[in-house]
């Protein structure tokens, strides 16, 4: 499974953007990048995700880097609910274990007001 | 939608004791996944179900670990006898289906510990 690289903390003052980076220097032609989030207690949430192209949704905005071996999750006006361990997980379309998500250590994102 | 549901939320046990695991998916979706989490480990897949049937249990630590889903809406993750190593929080999560971009909603956990 190809594996991805982020910084173990970052820190951020409220209401103001964070960029997430997350190297994937292995990763092939048909893998998703997908981001999830888990706040304290609780269960990790969806953030989003994408292929190659720069993708927008309500909680964050996506960036992903011509080459893909890296990407960059983007929020941008951190609230204090924002605070959070952030993962970004690949997801390879063609094999059997594509169901799988699969977890590294993540971001810790800590927002300071 | 209520959400996947766990319960209990928290369990304290004895070594040895038997311990069992509940999650209700959201309505409709059609995979179930159990994890569990710990400091030293992170987020483990333990075994993922499609359709009411197991697909990969190549995470289930050992025998002392099995799942269940005798219907769409109902899935337990039962060990027997439980250990003090086996002390995580094991979450439940579900999917529509198992395509590539199917996103996985979270239950809130149960928190074990195995004394």
């Amino acid at each position: 499974d190809a594996k991805t690289t982020q910084p173990n903390s970052m820190e951020s003052n409220e209401e103001e953007p964070v960029h997430l980076p997350c190297n994937h220097s292995t990763i092939s032609g048909t893998d998703y990048i997908h981001w999830y989030r888990q706040l304290p207690s609780q269960g990790p949430e969806y953030v989003i995700h994408g292929l190659t192209s720069n993708v927008n949704n309500r909680m964050a905005s996506l960036a992903i880097a011509e080459d893909r071996k890296s990407s960059t999750l983007i929020l941008h006006r951190a609230t204090l609910r924002d605070a959070a361990v952030y993962y970004c997980i690949l997801r390879d379309v063609g094999r059997d274990s594509n169901y799988q998500l699969i977890w590294g250590a993540g971001t810790k994102l800590i927002i300071k007001p | 939608d209520a959400g996947v549901i766990q319960s209990p939320r928290h369990e304290v046990t004895e070594m040895g004791q038997e311990v069992t695991l509940r999650c209700k998916p959201i309505s409709g979706h059609n995979s179930l996944f159990w994890y569990r989490q710990t400091m030293m480990r992170g987020l483990e897949l333990l075994i993922y179900f499609n359709n009411n049937v197991p697909i990969d249990d190549s995470g289930m630590p050992e025998d002392r670990f099995s799942a269940k889903m005798p219907n769409a809406s109902f899935s337990t993750l039962k060990i027997q006898p439980s250990e003090p190593r086996d002390s995580a929080v094991y979450f439940c999560a579900s999917a529509q289906g198992y395509i590539i971009t199917d996103t996985q909603y979270f239950g809130p956990g149960t928190r074990l510990t195995v004394l």
